[in-house]
């Protein structure tokens, strides 16, 4: 059965440093998304993103981050310049079209130290 | 703004047992999904159930079933013959018609004792 992927599993990094997450969605799927969840906390949307260009955003999504589809396989998610309270884990979703749900990645730990 | 609330931060059951989670909404919205996600230990987010708005009869699977009221805008999952593999955190979660992001509740933990 067809999955999204997401690497890394578990990032550590420095606060001010750059990270990347990176996402497989599924192949013939158009609509991606990111949303995150501190720990303990409930699931929070970032950003959609379809057709090459980003369609919804949240409050949270604010300059330091910013997404790409660089190829036809790859969505990533920027940070610039990562703060203490940007440690959560990191989802990716897709959807086909339509209706259907979202398929959700197996999420990546961010942690900011 | 679309709202989602679980107002049950924890649950127990016993095994074989049924349990019943509660979730409100409020949306101003006709058409829309409701949607419960199992998140166990893992931390990754598997689909339980869907409920399309439109559709009066409530949804099932297997053990899992719904009891979707519009009117009061209420949904609760009810799982039946409770397993230990099923202890995990449970989110409602709501999403409009070509929905472009999914509104999460809190979330209620599930435990499930033998």
């Amino acid at each position: 059965e067809p999955e999204v992927t997401q690497t890394p599993s578990h990032q550590v990094t420095q606060m001010g440093q750059e990270v990347i997450l990176r996402c497989v969605p599924i192949s013939n799927h158009l609509y991606f998304y990111w949303y995150r969840q501190i720990l303990g906390q409930k699931v929070e949307f970032l950003v959609s993103f379809y057709n090459n260009e980003i369609s919804e955003k949240s409050e949270i999504f604010d300059d330091q981050f910013s997404v790409e589809r660089p190829d036809g396989s790859n969505f990533t998610l920027k940070i610039r310049s990562t703060k203490l309270e940007d440690s959560a884990m990191y989802f990716c979703a897709s959807r086909e079209t339509g209706p259907d749900e979202q398929y959700f990645g197996p999420g990546t730990r961010l942690t900011v130290t | 703004a679309q709202t989602v609330t679980q107002s049950q931060p924890e649950m127990s059951v016993q095994e074989a047992e049924t349990v019943t989670l509660s979730c409100t909404y409020d949306t101003s919205e006709s058409d829309y999904y409701l949607f419960w996600y199992k998140q166990p230990p893992s931390r990754q987010m598997i689909l339980v159930i869907r409920q399309e708005a439109y559709k009066q009869q409530n949804a099932t699977e297997n053990r899992f079933s719904v009891n979707f009221q519009k009117a009061a805008k209420s949904f609760s999952l009810k799982i039946s013959d409770s397993q230990l593999g099923d202890a995990a955190m449970y989110f409602c979660a709501y999403g409009r018609w070509s929905f472009q992001k999914l509104v999460f509740g809190t979330g209620t933990r599930l435990l499930v004792s033998p």
